[in-house]
């Protein structure tokens, strides 16, 4: 079993949509976790940070932490197609190392 | 001003030959990584420098080797490339080891 999971889609959504992407872990030891952006051949861009559980929102996207349910989320309202993207969750205990989901390909239809 | 950056963005090159790919941070970070991002998209850390020291070092053929030359700056030297080197490579830093990572653009590695 994968340290975290994450379903790779690919995903389609009318754009204005409300999408929830997933992942779920195996280590309870994490408590950083993160959402990150990929554009076609660019580099991963952090959209949120959070620590432990509860949830956190910035704009259009919330990010949801559960560890006792050992699963994270981020919402996307209102979607656009400039959202078309790959999403990746990843997370960290302390000082240890990041580790990634496989990522979630999204395409918003307009 | 680009907060990481690689460079070569784009490498092709010969099996057996050695290549470098370099990374510079202007964030004033201490800790610097380098991923490997392979044809599915799965990130895959394989080194880490927390102030010039190497702190993670995956499993990974000593064919590679990173240097960094000071708390800015973490190549990666790549001996005698393989076919499965080819590789989208990603380099990232952080503020101490608990602080959000940040990428760089990647360089695209193709072995032929």
């Amino acid at each position: 079993q994968k340290e975290v999971e994450q379903d790779p889609g690919p995903l389609s959504v009318p754009e204005g949509a409300i999408v929830s992407l997933n992942c779920t872990y195996s280590n309870s030891a994490f408590q950083y976790f993160m959402w990150y952006r990929q554009y076609s051949r660019k580099g991963p861009e952090l959209l949120m940070y959070t620590y432990s559980s509860g949830n956190k929102e910035d704009g259009r996207f919330t990010a949801q932490v559960d560890k006792s349910s050992k699963y994270i989320s981020l919402f996307i309202r209102d979607s656009q197609p400039s959202d078309s993207a790959t999403y990746l969750c990843a997370m960290k205990s302390g000082n240890e190392k990041l580790t990634f989901g496989t990522g979630t390909r999204l395409t918003i239809i307009p | 001003d680009t907060a990481v950056s690689q460079t070569p963005k784009y490498l092709v090159t010969q099996m057996g030959n050695d290549k470098s790919i370099k990374c510079e941070q202007n964030l004033g970070h201490d800790t610097m990584y380098w991923y490997k991002q392979d044809s599915k998209k799965f990130l895959k850390i394989m080194f880490s420098y927390n102030n010039k020291e190497l702190i993670i070092n995956e499993t990974v053929p000593n064919r590679f080797s990173p240097k960094s030359p000071d708390k800015a700056h973490l190549n990666l030297h790549i001996n005698s490339l393989e076919l499965g080197d080819s590789a989208v490579y990603f380099c990232a830093s952080s503020q101490a080891r608990q602080g959000q990572a940040f990428f760089g653009q990647g360089t695209r590695l193709t072995v032929v």
